[in-house]
């Protein structure tokens, strides 16, 4: 079936470094998703992309939609300690009209050392 | 306080035992889901519901049984567990409409001894 791959698969950074993280398909997507999970919490969503080459910022943080349509970036700049958990991709496949077909990354854990 | 309200946060069952997972979402949205989150693998989805009909059995096995009695209720039962099925269960939901993402609650940690 379909997949998501993220990487790194785990990240250990200096708080202040920036960051980046991708997410690859071997398929077309037209939407990107990227949430944060917390430990012992549920996923947040951090940003939405809806077209190819957008790139669009939450603060720290900012997403980019792969102009192939098969890739997305996440970048944080300037980490801080509670920048500290996974993040996630997902999106639902192009094929799939529905959200009701969203898939996951495996994610990509981050560890920020004060 | 996400908007989506999961109970209980923690639970211990033998592999005979009945138990319910409950989730109540506080946002107005008209699609519910239930993920199984096991360690070292992707979210995997289980079960769909829109306007409190099931759309989605990602092929579950029949000791998860969902309940959707209402747009904001979500019921996970579950009976005849086997350890495997130790995993963080997480409910979310959406607005059925295509753009909307999905919102999750904080999770039930599931452990089947």
């Amino acid at each position: 079936g379909q997949q998501l791959n993220q990487s790194p698969q785990s990240m250990f950074i200096q708080e202040g470094e920036d960051v980046s993280m991708n997410c690859t398909s071997s398929s077309i997507f037209n939407t990107w998703l990227w949430y944060k999970q917390d430990p012992g919490e549920g996923p947040v969503l951090l940003i939405a992309l809806y077209k190819a080459g957008e790139l669009t910022s939450n603060g720290r943080l900012t997403a980019q939609f792969g102009i192939t349509r098969k890739d997305s970036f996440l970048n944080i700049s300037a980490s801080i300690p509670s920048d500290v958990g996974i993040y996630f991709c997902a999106g639902p496949p192009s094929s799939k009209t529905s959200y009701d077909k969203v898939i996951f990354g495996p994610g990509t854990s981050l560890s920020v050392i004060p | 306080e996400t908007g989506v309200t999961q109970t209980p946060r923690h639970l211990v069952m033998g592999m005979t035992n009945k138990k319910s997972l409950k989730c109540e979402q506080h946002l107005g949205h008209n699609a519910m889901y239930w993920y199984k989150q096991s360690a070292k693998k992707p979210l995997e989805l289980m079960f769909v519901y829109n306007f409190k009909e099931q759309t989605e059995n990602n092929s579950v096995p029949s000791r998860f049984s969902p309940e959707c009695p209402n747009s904001s209720h979500l019921f996970l039962h579950l009976h005849t567990l086997q350890p495997e099925d130790s995993a963080l269960y997480l409910c979310a939901s959406r607005q059925s409409s295509y753009n909307s993402p999905l919102h999750f609650g904080n999770g039930t940690r599931l452990t089947v001894t």
